[in-house]
């Protein structure tokens, strides 16, 4: 299957300073990215869609000034959240479609620490 | 999309084999039904997907009975590194524009 890589795989960051998150497709390329939040011991929650050049779809309670999401290639969309607090701390995973129709393809997953 | 309701967790020993079942009263005639594995601080993987009767893979079979509204995951003599979270996901095949997880089964296998 296609592969979808994460960078970093694990960040410790400050109170009141901003990570980004980077999800690139290695061997295709994706028209539509998503971006999932999972509690330890919780099921993934969607964040938000993206489509390459376009504004990023926000659901229902996620925060777009918070989480900023860039899709400007067709292989790379960032997350960056800002002013992150501890309450951020989540393991954020992105996965990547090709074109309107096709699977999903997960990438491994960013475990973010905010001290 | 389908609301999916999944047994929170189950037990198993390894050769055993393991069949987990998920209801999905509400799902839709174009819905498809697909299962996703997930082990510890990694991304879901898919297994397998189906629309009606069953479907065999390399991993697992899925058995979907005539009324859709239920569906099982059976997988054959499990090992220990079978041990992850399952999902049952309920939505249009492939052309789905979101995944919606539930809550998803634990499975523990045993040596």
């Amino acid at each position: 299957g296609a592969v979808v890589s994460q960078h970093p795989s694990r960040v410790i960051c400050k109170s009141g300073t901003s990570v980004k998150i980077e999800c690139r497709s290695l061997d295709f390329q994706a028209t539509t990215m998503f971006w999932y939040r999972q509690f330890p011991k919780k099921s993934l929650m969607l964040m938000a869609t993206s489509n390459e050049g376009s504004k990023a779809t926000y659901e229902q309670g996620v925060e777009k000034d918070k989480f900023l999401i860039n899709h400007a290639s067709l292989t790379l969309s960032t997350l960056t959240v800002t002013s992150a607090h501890p309450e951020d701390s989540s393991f954020y995973i992105c996965s990547a479609r090709q074109g309107s129709l096709g699977e999903q393809f997960f990438g491994p997953g960013t475990r973010l620490t905010v001290l | 999309l389908a609301k999916t309701t999944q047994p929170i967790s189950m037990d198993s020993y390894e050769g055993q084999e393991v069949n987990i079942t998920c209801s999905h009263n509400n799902i839709a005639t174009n819905d498809y039904i697909t299962w996703y594995q997930q082990f510890p601080s990694q991304g879901p993987r898919f297994i397998i997907q189906g629309y009606k009767t069953k479907v065999t893979n390399e991993v697992a079979s899925l058995f979907i009975p005539a009324d859709r509204k239920s569906s099982t995951l059976s997988l054959p003599r499990v090992s220990l590194s079978d041990t992850a979270v399952y999902y049952c996901l309920v939505g249009a095949s492939y052309n789905t524009d979101k995944l919606i997880f539930g809550t998803g089964t634990r499975l523990q296998v045993f040596p």
